[in-house]
């Protein structure tokens, strides 16, 4: 695999399920982030992490929770979701460090909650 | 928080002539602004992008302009060819990309054969 991958491509869970969706960089980056895409609304940026470590939370219900226990592996832990979380969520990386930095993007999760 | 405004939400041009989408940014402080193009059930990919130091870019028939002191930028496509139908996102950034990216809400542009 090259690139940005995500797995699974798509999911269905309900309200009171936990589940799990990963992203994975093969391009030796030491950024990634999570992005939420819903129909009608501009791509919303959720997290960011530097370095393993989370640089930005924007304001993300906690029912949301990332986790980056590498430089490659970007994890979004979802439980107790509502209807209005289906959503395509993005991962996405770059190489932060140089001045400015292209955001590669994996091919998204689709997320449905019942 | 930064606020990207864009338009038009649908654009529709006929092939061969060209197609401008316009984006407008609140944050005097962003300094990096890449286009992303979507095509349906695909990833968004950077197309162009232009930094704040720099005006105009031109990348074969897609050209950026940016405009700092009206905090708005432009994409325009040329010669417009029906693989170009796609949605297209605007976005900008205070920390060159590397503290993520505020979007537009994307637009739809159709070439008509």
């Amino acid at each position: 695999e090259t690139g940005v991958t995500q797995t699974p491509r798509h999911l269905v869970m309900g309200m009171t399920n936990k589940k799990s969706l990963k992203c994975e960089q093969h391009l030796g980056h030491n950024a990634m982030y999570w992005y939420k895409q819903s129909a009608k609304k501009p791509l919303e940026l959720m997290f960011v992490y530097n370095f393993k470590e989370q640089t930005e939370n924007n304001s993300v219900p906690s029912r949301f929770s990332p986790e980056c226990p590498n430089s490659s592996h970007l994890f979004l832990h979802l439980h107790t979701l509502q209807p209005e979380d289906s959503a395509l969520y993005l991962c996405a990386s770059s190489e932060r460090g140089f001045s400015y930095n292209e955001q590669f993007f994996g091919p998204g999760t689709r997320l449905t909650v019942l | 928080g930064e606020n990207v405004e864009q338009h038009p939400s649908t654009l529709s041009v006929q092939e061969g002539d060209s197609a401008v989408i316009k984006c407008t940014y609140s944050d005097s402080a962003s300094n990096y602004f890449p286009w992303y193009k979507q095509e349906l059930g695909k990833r968004p990919q950077l197309i162009i992008d232009i930094r704040s130091n720099v005006g105009e870019k031109k990348d074969q028939r897609i050209a950026v302009t940016l405009n700092k002191t009206a905090k708005h930028f432009s994409l325009h496509i040329t010669e417009t060819q029906p693989e170009d139908s796609a949605v297209y996102f605007c976005a900008a950034s205070m920390g060159g990309g590397a503290d993520g990216l505020t979007f537009g809400k994307g637009t739809h542009l159709i070439i008509q054969p």
